[in-house]
């Protein structure tokens, strides 16, 4: 099946620093891919979604000044968090569908554990 | 809004058991489901899924069944193993592409030797 990566897998940073997550389809091209976010002992809930040249659609009480995403081409989208707080400490999953596949079937990459200190 | 929902959150079974993680969801316009499976640490994994034109799909020691009446959604694991530990979610969607899911609270299966 299709295979999307994040990097980094996981990141330890200061508070008030900005931190970027890459999401990457491997083996096929994604014209959107989606960012989640988990906190512990939670299901993933939708942050945005990510549009290649064009801007990216947000959630309902998600900041887009905070969490900026950029797709700047069909394999690669970009999660900033910007001036990180401890409460931004969470697991930061992208997935994106593949438009050979059954049902624009989604692939979900590994996450990233980030921890704001 | 609408959301997709579980009975319950913690399952532990017996290694061979059959097992079955209960999902119930409130949008009758979702027109696509399908199980996550993931474990600690890591991104969810297809498990199947299932169009609501059907009510039963099977795979490899996994079926899916849909109620559509009673909107409700269960994924039935047989001979469970210790590999099946994790956490389920069903997540829904309408139909078309690229269309958003919905994720349910999930389910930790917890398998014993």
């Amino acid at each position: 099946g299709a295979v999307v990566s994040q990097h980094p897998s996981w990141v330890i940073c200061k508070s008030g620093t900005s931190v970027k997550i890459e999401c990457r389809s491997l083996d096929f091209q994604a014209t959107t891919m989606f960012w989640y976010r988990q906190f512990p002992k939670q299901s993933l809930m939708l942050m945005a979604t990510s549009n290649e040249g064009s801007k990216a659609t947000y959630e309902q009480g998600v900041e887009k000044d905070k969490f900026l995403i950029n797709h700047a081409s069909l394999t690669l989208s970009t999660l900033t968090v910007t001036s990180a707080h401890p409460e931004d400490s969470s697991f930061y999953i992208c997935s994106a569908p593949d438009r050979l596949s059954s049902y624009n079937e989604q692939f979900f990459g590994p996450g990233t554990r980030l921890t704001v200190l | 809004g609408e959301s997709v929902g579980l009975h319950l959150p913690t399952l532990s079974v017996q290694e061979g058991d059959n097992s079955i993680i209960n999902c119930a969801y409130s949008n009758s316009a979702s027109d696509y489901f399908i199980w996550y499976k993931q474990e600690s640490g890591k991104g969810p994994q297809f498990i199947i899924d299932i169009r609501s034109n059907m009510d039963k799909r099977q795979g490899q020691r996994v079926t899916v069944l849909l109620n559509k009446t009673v909107k409700h959604l269960s994924l039935q694991i047989a001979a469970t193993q210790p590999g099946d530990s994790a956490v389920y979610f069903c997540a829904e969607t309408p139909v078309s592409g690229y269309s958003t899911l919905t994720f349910g609270k999930g389910t930790m299966l917890l398998v014993s030797p």
